[in-house]
């Protein structure tokens, strides 16, 4: 069964463009999640999509935004790109069952982004 | 607020010794907790899980860990480290919304 794929593996930026990181989560599953792990901080929670809807967001600014595409594939897009976005970018998927806490997340690769 | 504390950053071990992570949450609901490993150049992989039952877990690679809720913790242990367990670890819970909350993680390094 293949696992949680993102793309691109690395990504460089400039201050103020955009980027757009790519996941595809695992067959199966409805429910893809966006983390950013940057140093010193942990993973943080940014995004959650389920069935093409956003149902949660962490703190996070608007410029961080995304979208799920029916394939259940899912987008993030930074906008204005500050230094301190420099992270790795995190995705998981998972199947949405009924009871929402028992929801485990397979987690990808990740997309090392660098903003210069 | 909702938050998971892990209690060193960096542990360093020699191969055969005993390992104990400490982790400590902070929700005043039902929770369901897990511990992630990332190996070098890895993607983060769950150690295990506990969402209820039996407070002692046991996950893959010969780890486990106990909840002890009246403490709000979930350690992680192995009785003898290797080599190959050189990684990171993070703690987390989801508590509702459908979201992970990760502790900062702990390194651990094991020289042979």
């Amino acid at each position: 069964e293949a696992g949680v794929t993102q793309s691109p593996t690395h990504l460089i930026k400039t201050r103020g463009q955009q980027a757009t990181l790519r996941c595809s989560p695992i067959s199966g599953h409805t429910s893809v999640y966006w983390y950013q792990q940057a140093l010193g901080l942990g993973l943080q929670f940014l995004l959650w999509y389920d069935e093409g809807e956003e149902r949660n967001r962490g703190n996070f600014p608007p410029r961080f935004s995304g979208r799920q595409f029916p394939n259940y594939s899912s987008e993030l897009n930074v906008n204005a790109l500050e230094l301190e976005d420099s992270a790795l970018y995190l995705c998981a998927s998972s199947f949405l069952a009924g009871d929402l806490l028992r929801n485990e997340q397979f987690f990808g690769p990740g997309t090392r982004l660098t903003v210069l | 607020a909702q938050s998971v504390s892990q209690h060193n950053h960096h542990v360093i071990l020699s191969e055969a010794a005993s390992l104990e992570l400490g982790c400590n949450y902070s929700y005043g609901g039902t929770v369901n907790l897990f511990w992630y490993v990332q190996y070098p150049g890895q993607h983060l992989q769950l150690l295990l899980k506990y969402f209820s039952g039996d407070p002692l877990v046991k996950g893959i690679k010969g780890f486990e860990a106990e909840f002890i809720k009246s403490k709000f913790s979930f350690n992680l242990r192995k009785p003898s480290v290797q080599w190959s367990d050189t990684a990171e670890y993070f703690c987390a819970f989801s508590g509702g919304y459908n979201k992970l909350i990760f502790g900062a993680g702990t390194r651990l390094a094991v020289h042979p």
